[in-house]
């Protein structure tokens, strides 16, 4: 069956500082793959999505940046962080094909200070 | 418009009431829709695909209306556990497509 993992789990970091999260999928392969944000009280927000290595389509302009590396690995990145940059982020994958399921990790929650 | 519209709650219904979420979009062009439950502090979990016909899953129904672009969850016996928020979800075009989400309704459930 398939799995995702996303760490770390919460993760606090100074303003100006840099950030990597990581996405893996398990027990699929091709996997289309997003990054959302969800700040406090809002809804999901679109980050990034990827429907192959090293594609990535970028839905909104920010100082966020994101990679794919591997198939089935996703990475969400900044160089210095905002405060505005807190909130939940989350990884997601679909298995491709006609579905559009989408099947989301455990999340990390970010505060930045 | 919003892509996607929800009445945001909070729903408040004693143990056993039955309560009808209801959702609507705005682009035409979208070809699947979804129902997600996101309990707190946790990631959103797929409840169910909406069809066409409209579909069920045990005390759950949801209803998809094209014409009007408007989408429906009936929660039946509602359940203690079943306090969460819940998602209204589109594709934004057909196909293999990003999802566009509304930004929930919530419900609680009490004894």
């Amino acid at each position: 069956s398939q799995t995702i993992h996303q760490w770390p789990a919460t993760l606090v970091q100074p303003v100006g500082s840099p950030l990597s999260l990581e996405c893996t999928v398990e027990g699929t392969s091709n996997p289309n793959l997003y990054w959302y944000r969800q700040a406090a009280g809002r809804g999901l927000q679109l980050l990034f999505y990827s429907v192959g290595i090293g594609q990535i389509s970028s839905e909104v302009p920010q100082n966020l940046s994101a990679s794919r590396p591997q198939d089935r690995q996703f990475i969400l990145s900044s160089k210095k962080l905002l405060l505005s940059d807190s909130g939940f982020y989350l990884c997601a994958w679909v298995a491709g094909g006609r579905s559009n399921e989408q099947f989301f990790g455990p999340g990390t929650r970010l505060t930045v200070l | 418009r919003k892509e996607v519209e929800q009445d945001p709650g909070p729903f408040n219904v004693p143990e056993g009431a039955t309560v009808a979420f209801n959702c609507t979009y705005s682009n035409s062009a979208s070809q699947s829709f979804f129902w997600y439950r996101q309990d707190c502090r946790k990631e959103p979990k797929l409840l169910m695909s909406v069809y066409s016909s409209g579909n069920e899953d045990g005390r759950f129904t949801a209803q998809l209306n094209r014409a009007s672009q408007y989408i429906s969850l009936l929660i039946r016996d509602s359940k203690l556990s079943d306090s969460a928020t819940y998602l209204c979800v589109v594709t934004r075009n057909s196909g293999n497509t990003p999802l566009v989400f509304g930004k929930g309704t919530r419900l609680s459930v009490i004894a």
